[in-house]
């Protein structure tokens, strides 16, 4: 079945420092692909995404790129703020069927110090 | 606020006692889904309704747990006879339209279970 592992946290950071937060899958078909994020006592939210091979999903200064033959989604920002201090969860949603459900990873929790 | 929104937010109950939680989904959005997150885990698919038809449950959802759309707009989940491993944050999800489409989340419900 369809599976995502991603880099197991904590993350604790200097602000300003680059962030990779690695992300693979395992899926048949063609997936599409999304970073949500989760702030303290809020709700996901989705962060980018992206739907076929070579596709780079951003937002916020966040980047990810599809890349179909290592079967990867990394997470990367170059410059992080006390304010992405969040748990970060990779995602996949199989082309496969009509439900749309998403497979998540466990999640990465992110702290950014001042 | 026209996000998606869940109640109660948080919910203690004593084992064995019948739970019920509603989402009441973004207003235009066909589809709706239930998902369970534990601590240090990523959200895990738990059913599907697509308008009011619940057309996927996940194995997940064992016969103690029921959920319903009534006229394809709010949903109920209910848990009968909990048991304390069914602490968890219970969320809820809508969306509209094909697979490259956002799912958008509610803050979820807590269910502790003591």
């Amino acid at each position: 079945g369809d599976s995502v592992t991603q880099m197991e946290g904590p993350v604790t950071l200097s602000e300003e420092a680059f962030l990779t937060i690695n992300c693979t899958y395992t899926a048949t078909g063609y997936p599409s692909l999304f970073w949500y994020v989760q702030y303290p006592g809020e709700g996901l939210q989705l962060l980018l995404k992206a739907t076929k091979a070579d596709d780079k999903g951003s937002n916020k200064g966040f980047e990810a790129t599809y890349r179909k033959e290592t079967t990867s989604f990394h997470l990367e920002k170059g410059s992080v703020q006390v304010s992405d201090s969040a748990v970060y969860f990779c995602a996949l949603r199989n082309s496969g069927g009509s439900n749309y459900k998403l497979t998540f990873g466990k999640g990465t929790l992110l702290t950014v110090n001042p | 606020d026209t996000g998606v929104s869940q109640d109660p937010r948080h919910k203690i109950t004593k084992r064995g006692q019948n739970v019920t939680f509603r989402c009441d989904p973004i207003s235009e959005h066909n589809r709706l889904y239930w998902y369970r997150q534990t601590l240090g885990q990523g959200p895990e698919f738990l059913t599907y309704f697509q308008n009011e038809a619940q057309l996927e449950k996940s194995r997940l959802l064992s016969d103690r747990f029921s959920a319903e759309r009534p006229k394809g707009s709010f949903s109920t989940l209910e848990i009968q006879r909990t048991e304390q491993g069914d602490s968890a944050m219970y969320l809820c999800a809508s969306g509209q339209g094909g697979t490259n489409t956002e799912a958008f989340f509610g803050q979820g419900t807590r269910l502790t279970v003591v």
